[in-house]
């Protein structure tokens, strides 16, 4: 079945820590990933998806075929990052995508 | 602003009861996907509709329905409505890019409560 996995329901770091949040999936072809964020009373928006290969807001995301794994990594977090994030996973040629639970970052001062 | 609006904001309503969501996609866009996101499931994918017609479908229940008109904006019709059914109602559409890629852009969503 596919489907994605974000094992870590709340990340607590500190400002200038590094910050990996997990996101492993389950898909047998070839997929299509995202990070989505949702701030604070803000609505979801994309944050960056692995065909792009870009950093977003000092946020970069590798997609580990062996692993099946897109985690989302950040050097040194900052204060603003601290939101809801969703890692979503599209197969094939059907448009749904297939959200993960979320993983909630705060990153205290 | 992502362009993607959604009525009403907030929905109080009474078990048994139905509702309607509306959604108005950004310009130019013919897939309107809708999501439900509670404390326990997260963000759950409900239907997808491209150009008036159904393309997807999710885990949506018997007693939601959805539409989208001719002029692209699209409705949840909630009924029967359930405690369970509280969470956050959101509506997406989408835009394919030069390269085949799609982004969704996502509405400010419509929290509804029943009581």
């Amino acid at each position: 079945a596919q489907r994605v996995t974000q094992p870590e329901k709340l990340l607590s770091v500190f400002k200038g820590a590094p910050v990996e949040l997990k996101c492993n999936y389950s898909y047998s072809g070839s997929p299509e990933l995202f990070w989505y964020v949702q701030y604070s009373r803000q609505r979801l928006q994309l944050l960056l998806r692995h065909i792009s290969r870009e950093s977003i807001k000092g946020f970069t995301a590798d997609l580990n075929k062996g692993e099946t794994s897109f985690h989302l990594k950040k050097p040194f977090a900052q204060e603003e990052d601290s939101a809801m994030y969703y890692c979503a996973l599209r197969t094939g040629n059907n448009r749904k995508l297939i959200w993960g639970l979320g993983t909630s970052l705060a990153v205290n001062p | 602003d992502s362009g993607v609006t959604q009525t009403p904001k907030h929905l109080i309503t009474a078990t048994g009861q139905r509702v309607t969501l509306r959604c108005s996609p950004r310009s130019g866009d013919l897939s309107v996907y809708w999501y439900q996101q509670s404390l326990d499931q997260g963000l759950q994918f409900l239907i997808q509709y491209y150009n008036g017609e159904e393309r997807a479908k999710g885990n949506i229940l018997e007693r939601f329905s959805a539409q989208q008109f001719p002029d692209l904006h699209s409705e949840l019709n909630l009924s029967s409505l359930e405690l369970g059914d509280s969470a956050l109602y959101f509506c997406a559409s989408s835009v394919r890019g030069a390269s085949g890629e799609e982004t969704q852009y996502f509405g400010p969503g419509t929290r509804l409560l029943v009581l």
